[in-house]
């Protein structure tokens, strides 16, 4: 079946600096990937998300990069501040025909931003 | 306000000791779905509905059962809990259609089985 391996588990940088989570996938059918944010004691929120016919998308800080060739795509945050301190989730999913709403989620990034 | 409520939030039981987990959204969302969340595992999904009457199991079903007898309710049910099944665990909606893998989270109940 489809699976999504996830790295780092942890990461750790200062503020202002760039954080990178990478995300590889198995599943070539795949076509869609989000990514979520878990701060701590609270429920997955999606932050971004993108489609296998795009290679990248920016929503101000953040970014997502997808090479379907290699079947990697990641996440970029910059000049991250405290707030971005969580657990990312990425994940991969089919749309389409079939589509049960389903995603394989990768293993988590606990990312750490030190002040 | 547009929310999937879980309860309880939190549990503590024994082993063996029948317990539901409830799951409730107001979106009119036909697709549901549970999640456990364990350390380095990330979420796998249990089990999974397409709408009413309509259910099947995910990568990780053994130990659960659910129903889906209206719409807007999805309860887990672990007819005979044992340890592995301590866990945190999140109910997920979403609308049929190209945005049914747009997943909106429940706040998570976290269990415990001693």
């Amino acid at each position: 079946g489809e699976n999504v391996e996830q790295h780092p588990s942890t990461l750790s940088v200062q503020e202002g600096d760039s954080a990178v989570i990478k995300c590889t996938y198995s599943d070539s059918a795949s076509n869609y990937f989000p990514w979520y944010k878990q701060e701590l004691g609270k429920r997955p929120q999606l932050i971004i998300d993108i489609r296998s016919n795009v290679g990248e998308k920016k929503d101000q800080r953040i970014a997502v990069t997808l090479n379907k060739t290699a079947k990697h795509f990641s996440l970029h945050i910059t000049e991250t501040q405290p707030e971005d301190s969580a657990v990312y989730f990425c994940a991969a999913s089919k749309r389409g025909s079939g589509n049960t709403g389903k995603l394989i989620f990768g293993q988590g990034t606990t990312l750490q931003v030190k002040p | 306000e547009a929310q999937v409520t879980q309860n309880p939030r939190y549990l503590i039981t024994v082993t063996g000791k029948k317990l539901t987990v409830t799951c409730s959204q107001n979106m009119n969302h036909e697709y549901m779905s549970w999640y456990r969340q364990d350390p380095g595992l990330g979420l796998r999904q249990i089990y999974y509905s397409m709408n009413v009457e309509v259910t099947d199991k995910g990568d990780v079903p053994e130990g659960y059962k659910v129903s889906r007898k209206e719409k807007r309710n999805f309860p887990l049910i672990l007819e005979s809990p044992s340890p592995n099944q301590t866990s945190l665990y999140f109910c997920a909606s979403s609308i049929a259609g190209p945005r049914a893998n747009v997943l909106t989270f429940g706040a998570g109940s976290r269990l415990t089985v001693l």
